[in-house]
């Protein structure tokens, strides 16, 4: 079956430093991955989404970039964290075509101090 | 463009009452339809899928939600809650358009319920 991991589950980092979050996928093959982020009290914002190794489409202009350099690994990071970065980062992954449900990590709880 | 709203931000309920958390959608194309549950500090889980086919359709944890084309509604149910309910509900459409698959997010409902 298919799983996915993310870490770290909560981190607090200070302003200006920088971001490197992981999330990895097992149990399928060239799946479509996404980041997303949940600032409080608020729904979700799609960040990046990748159809394949090196293929990084992002959806908002912001301080973070996103990587991908094997099929299943996905990381999002950031040279120097603002504040506004603070939130609840959630990756995705998908499999087939418009049809296909997204399924979710655990998410990662970002503060920055 | 597509867009979904869910109608009602807090939805408070007392346990075993019935509980409708409802969502309404727009798109010019063909849409498929998700409802996700999101547990304090977890990520999104799937609760139910609309594809095709029969409107009314089942999802975990008792939950079912019925695809109504003409009111462009696609509304989640559950006959009688439990505490264990409490939780964020999201509604979601995917269609194609373009050359792209667009997928949107409801800003959420948060379900409580109450002993």
């Amino acid at each position: 079956s298919q799983t996915i991991h993310q870490w770290p589950a909560t981190l607090v980092q200070p302003v200006g430093s920088p971001l490197s979050l992981e999330c990895t996928v097992e149990g399928t093959s060239n799946p479509n991955l996404y980041w997303y982020r949940q600032a409080a009290g608020r729904g979700l914002q799609l960040l990046f989404y990748s159809v394949g190794i090196g293929q990084i489409s992002s959806e908002v202009p912001q301080n973070l970039s996103a990587s991908r350099p094997q099929d299943r690994q996905f990381i999002l990071s950031s040279k120097k964290l603002l504040l506004s970065d603070s939130g609840f980062y959630l990756c995705a992954w998908s499999v087939g075509g418009t049809s296909s449900p997204l399924h979710f990590g655990n998410g990662t709880r970002l503060t920055v101090t | 463009a597509q867009s979904v709203t869910q109608l009602d931000s807090q939805v408070p309920v007392f346990e075993e009452a019935p509980v409708e958390l409802r969502c309404n959608y727009s798109s010019s194309v063909s849409v498929y339809l998700f409802w996700y549950v999101q547990y304090p500090n977890q990520g999104l889980q799937l609760l139910l899928k609309y594809l095709s086919g029969s409107t009314l359709v089942k999802g975990i944890n008792g939950f079912e939600a019925e695809f109504n084309k003409s009111q462009t509604s696609f509304h989640l149910r559950k006959p009688s809650v439990h505490i264990s309910d409490t939780a964020e509900y999201f509604c979601a459409v995917s269609s194609y358009s373009g050359s792209a698959r667009q997928l949107t997010f409801g800003s959420g409902t948060q379900l409580t319920v109450l002993p």
